[in-house]
């Protein structure tokens, strides 16, 4: 069945190093959403890619979807204490609405 | 900050409890949703409404009996649940959009349920 893998799925980085966190179906996506959640809270919407390729950036935030629509990063520069949380990729496939299986981050001060 | 409320914020219950989940959102969406979401787990689809008609179950036990009185309310009404059902759930409200490019999807705080 359809699945939608994220990896890694803990990472720990000291304040101010690099983070990525990647996400791969196993078929095609029609969009990719990325959402955050923080400890004890709950998932809020980051982005939405829709276009191969595209590339969309928030602030220190960079998002990108693949050329064949089965795969998107998500990388954030100079990570902060405020960066801490799950991080989930969520894409539609046909009928099917997946979330991804997510990567924690914590950021160390 | 959501703009979608869930109440409670945390429940307790017991295996022959009847009890109900409560969502409301004032966006004007028209599609909402209920999610179960276990530890370091992502959210798992359970029901989804459209215009006030159930579009998707994913399955659920029928032990989970949803209800959307209004386009701005949603609930989940438990019955004879299990401790395996114990999470959070969460309540999420979209607009209905074509499907290349979905809407956001607002999530509520969540109901932490604990079945004893």
């Amino acid at each position: 069945g359809q699945q939608v893998m994220q990896i890694p799925q803990y990472q720990h980085v000291q304040e101010g190093e690099d983070f990525t966190t990647y996400c791969n179906s196993s078929t095609t996506l029609s969009n990719i959403q990325w959402y955050k959640q923080r400890p004890g809270g709950h998932p809020v919407f980051l982005i939405q890619l829709v276009k191969s390729g595209e590339v969309k950036k928030q602030k220190r935030l960079t998002f990108q979807f693949g050329e064949a629509k089965k795969n998107s990063s998500l990388h954030i520069t100079a990570t902060q204490t405020t960066d801490v949380g799950t991080y989930f990729c969520a894409g539609r496939s046909g009928n099917q609405f997946y979330f991804g299986t997510g990567t924690s981050l914590t950021v160390i001060p | 900050d959501t703009e979608v409320t869930q109440t409670p914020k945390h429940l307790v219950m017991g295996m022959t409890n009847k009890k109900s989940l409560k969502c409301e959102q004032h966006m004007g969406h028209r599609a909402m949703y209920w999610y179960k979401q276990k530890a370091k787990k992502p959210p798992e689809l359970m029901f989804v409404y459209s215009y006030e008609k159930l579009s998707i179950n994913e399955s659920v036990p029928s032990r989970f009996s949803p209800e959307c009185p209004n386009s701005s309310l949603l609930n989940l009404h438990l019955h004879a649940l299990q401790p395996e059902d114990s999470a959070l759930y969460l309540c999420a409200s979209s607009h209905l959009s074509p499907r290349v490019s979905d809407s956001p999807l607002h999530f509520g705080n969540g109901t932490r349920l604990t079945v004893t």
